[in-house]
């Protein structure tokens, strides 16, 4: 049974700070992605990582992969107050079964 | 981007009422998914679809049932709501393919009482 183990799960931090979210999963998978919710809204996506060693940014976020230690990273740099929400991690099923497993999420708040 | 629907938005109903969750796309993606989210919490997947005529089960156990009968069209049905069902439903569509990334629709809150 794939499970996906997302550290930490609630995190504050000030602006200006780097942090970095960790995301574990249990069995192999060909397939990473993360996912923002805002509170109260649908899920929006951010990046899709599909081999060892992918590396993808966008503006303040990095997000990596490392399939041989089932690990991905977002990486968050001089954070702003607009980064605020939960982030999602999700690793496909495999195994001939379509759909994604999530994470528990990461509810990060940033203070000014 | 996909473009993705739910509705309703939010449905407080009683215990014992049928109900459906319409979920409809317009990018023609093959792929639908069905979500449950609790407040906070992470997803759980509870029905996919392949395509027309096409409905597995997920993770989750669930006692609702879904059809794909149009591609752009993945309805969830519960026959008899019960307060177990309150939580959020998650649409959800993609193409096909490795790099299939999903796309979610805005969600319906439904409360049983």
């Amino acid at each position: 049974e794939l499970k996906v183990e997302q550290n930490p799960l609630f995190l504050s931090m000030q602006e200006g700070k780097n942090y970095t979210i960790y995301c574990n999963y249990s069995t192999t998978s060909d397939r990473l992605y993360w996912y923002r919710q805002d509170p109260g809204k649908s899920l929006e996506s951010l990046f899709v990582l599909l081999s060892n060693g992918a590396v993808k940014q966008e503006g303040r976020l990095m997000a990596s992969l490392d399939t041989k230690a089932r690990l991905s990273t977002l990486h968050i740099t001089a954070a702003v107050h607009d980064l605020s929400a939960t982030y999602f991690c999700a690793v496909g099923r495999g195994g001939g079964a379509d759909g994604l497993t999530f994470g528990k999420g990461t509810h990060l708040i940033i203070q000014p | 981007e996909a473009d993705i629907y739910q509705t309703p938005r939010y449905l407080v109903i009683g215990t014992g009422k049928k109900i459906t969750l319409e979920c409809s796309q317009t990018m023609g993606h093959d792929k639908m998914y069905w979500y449950q989210q609790d407040p906070g919490m992470e997803l759980h997947l509870i029905h996919y679809s392949y395509g027309v005529n096409s409905t597995e089960k997920g993770d989750l156990s669930s006692e609702s049932t879904v059809s794909r009968i149009r591609t752009e069209h993945f309805p969830l049905t519960l026959e008899s709501a019960r307060p177990s069902h309150t939580s959020q439903y998650l649409c959800a569509s993609s193409e096909s393919g490795r790099a299939d990334t999903q796309y979610f629709g805005p969600g319906t809150r439904l409360t049983v009482l």
